[in-house]
């Protein structure tokens, strides 16, 4: 399979704790996504990555929530001090794009969801 | 700011009969408008999207959109619905992204329920 894979699928946690979800795209696209979906909602744009650079980060939800693409490939998203609102589905997606882009196709992993007691 | 908007939470209709999932949107300059259906307990799968060029888009699974400038609107429209087809979709807009503002918005999510 050479989507956008997700790990893991499922976590629980308790309040407090700190998670981390990784986030493999597609091997030739430059750009990685990663969003938020709660219930009954579409996803909510957290940040986005063009190759290793954060090109943008100030719709991360909370300082809680931290992302990196060290080289430029895998993703992980970093939640510190989880609280139970953090419960939710968390999306990656990754594309293609140019620098005056925004066209190209974004295509989305399976998510994890997240679960905090 | 840009926005989306899917006035209905749920359609349901009969197996054979056409579908149409509506879909507003609000930009200040020129959209990109997409669709997206999600199956349960899985990701989005991309359906179509309109960039430039002529109105009506073709996409997977015979599914279609009209991009109307004037009523500033997407619909997803088949012709002949499938039960296979029940599932959330999702209307999302980008505009024109700059280097460092890449964010696309979507809408709330329509349910559509093909009964047989």
């Amino acid at each position: 399979d050479t989507g956008v894979s997700q790990d893991p699928r499922h976590k629980i946690t308790k309040r407090g704790q700190n998670v981390t979800f990784r986030c493999d795209p597609i091997s030739e696209h430059n750009r990685l996504y990663w969003y938020r979906q709660t219930l009954g909602q579409g996803p909510e744009f957290l940040t986005y990555f063009q190759n290793e650079a954060q090109l943008e980060k100030s719709r991360l939800l909370s300082d809680r929530f931290s992302a990196e693409r060290p080289k430029g490939s895998f993703s992980t998203l970093e939640i510190q001090r989880t609280e139970q609102g953090d419960s939710a589905m968390y999306l990656c997606a990754s594309s293609w794009g140019l620098l005056a882009g925004g066209e190209e196709t974004q295509y989305f992993g399976p998510g994890t969801r997240l679960l905090v007691l | 700011a840009q926005s989306v908007a899917q006035p209905e939470d749920q359609v349901n209709v009969a197996e054979g009969n056409p579908l149409t999932v509506k879909c507003t949107y609000s930009v200040s300059g020129n959209p990109y408008l997409f669709w997206y259906v999600q199956y349960p307990n899985r990701g989005l799968q991309f359906l179509l999207k309109y960039i430039t060029g002529d109105n009506l888009v073709k996409g997977s699974y015979g599914f279609e959109a009209e991009f109307n400038k004037s009523q500033t609107s997407f619909h997803l429209k088949k012709p002949s619905a499938l039960v296979s087809d029940s599932a959330l979709y999702f209307c999302a807009v980008r505009v024109t992204a700059r280097y460092n503002n890449n964010d696309m918005r979507f809408g709330a999510g329509t349910r559509l329920t093909v009964k047989p």
